[in-house]
């Protein structure tokens, strides 16, 4: 079946821009995660969804950061007035209901602030 | 604090011998630990999973890894590496009730032919 999916692949902006990241989940997958992984770093943990709902939002950078999830299904991740330091891969993973370490990744988004 | 540590950035090995990376993790719970495999600009994939039943856990492309909580250790192994091993290896862990996954810093494996 298809993978989770994330748009776009690639996004450069400029510094002061917003810009909303989406991801697809895989179909009838309950949790969703967003990451961040800057260049030469592991992965930083932003926000998990259950469902419609993000029990934890503790690991967004900034207020300038935000998420939604409907149906549950399809998540955007939207950043506000961009800063350079918020260039990294935005990478977006689901798993199944009850296993929460197994999850699919996406492709990435490759956001690029200038 | 819940945490996992790999203990070695950058592991480099000749084609044909055995991989070892080596992960360590806090232990407050019942842990799930898992590792995945990032390939040059491709998608985190699952290697492996370990959930409380067999501490011996086999994994795609012939990699293994044994849990051990006495060490508290869930190191990676292969008895043999192959060019295509070249890689970033992240272990994870993840605690029984929680949703929170984390990430260990991971280890890039170079192979050497």
């Amino acid at each position: 079946g298809a993978g989770v999916s994330q748009s776009p692949s690639n996004k450069v902006t400029e510094k002061g821009k917003d810009v909303e990241l989406r991801c697809d989940p895989i179909s009838g997958h309950t949790a969703l995660y967003w990451y961040r992984q800057s260049l030469g770093q592991g992965l930083e943990f932003l926000i998990y969804f259950q469902g419609n709902s993000a029990p934890d939002k503790s690991g967004l950078p900034s207020d300038r950061f935000s998420a939604e999830r409907t149906g549950g299904s399809v998540s955007t991740l939207t950043i506000q007035r961009t800063q350079q330091e918020d260039s990294a891969v935005y990478l977006c993973a689901s798993s199944p209901a009850g296993e929460v370490g197994e999850q699919y990744f996406g492709p990435g988004t490759r956001l690029t602030v200038t | 604090a819940q945490s996992v540590t790999q203990l070695d950035s950058h592991v480099s090995v000749s084609e044909g011998t055995p991989v070892l990376l080596r992960c360590n993790y806090s232990s407050s719970y019942s842990p799930s630990l898992f590792w995945y495999v990032q390939h040059p600009n491709k998608g985190l994939q699952l290697l492996l999973k370990y959930t409380s039943a067999a501490t011996l856990v086999k994994g795609i492309n012939g990699f293994e890894a044994e849990f051990k909580k006495s060490e508290t250790s869930f190191h990676l192994t292969k008895p043999s590496a192959h060019m295509s091993d070249a890689a970033e290896y992240f272990c994870v862990v993840s605690y029984t009730g929680g949703f929170k996954t984390i990430f260990g810093a991971g280890t890039r494996l170079f192979v050497k032919a």
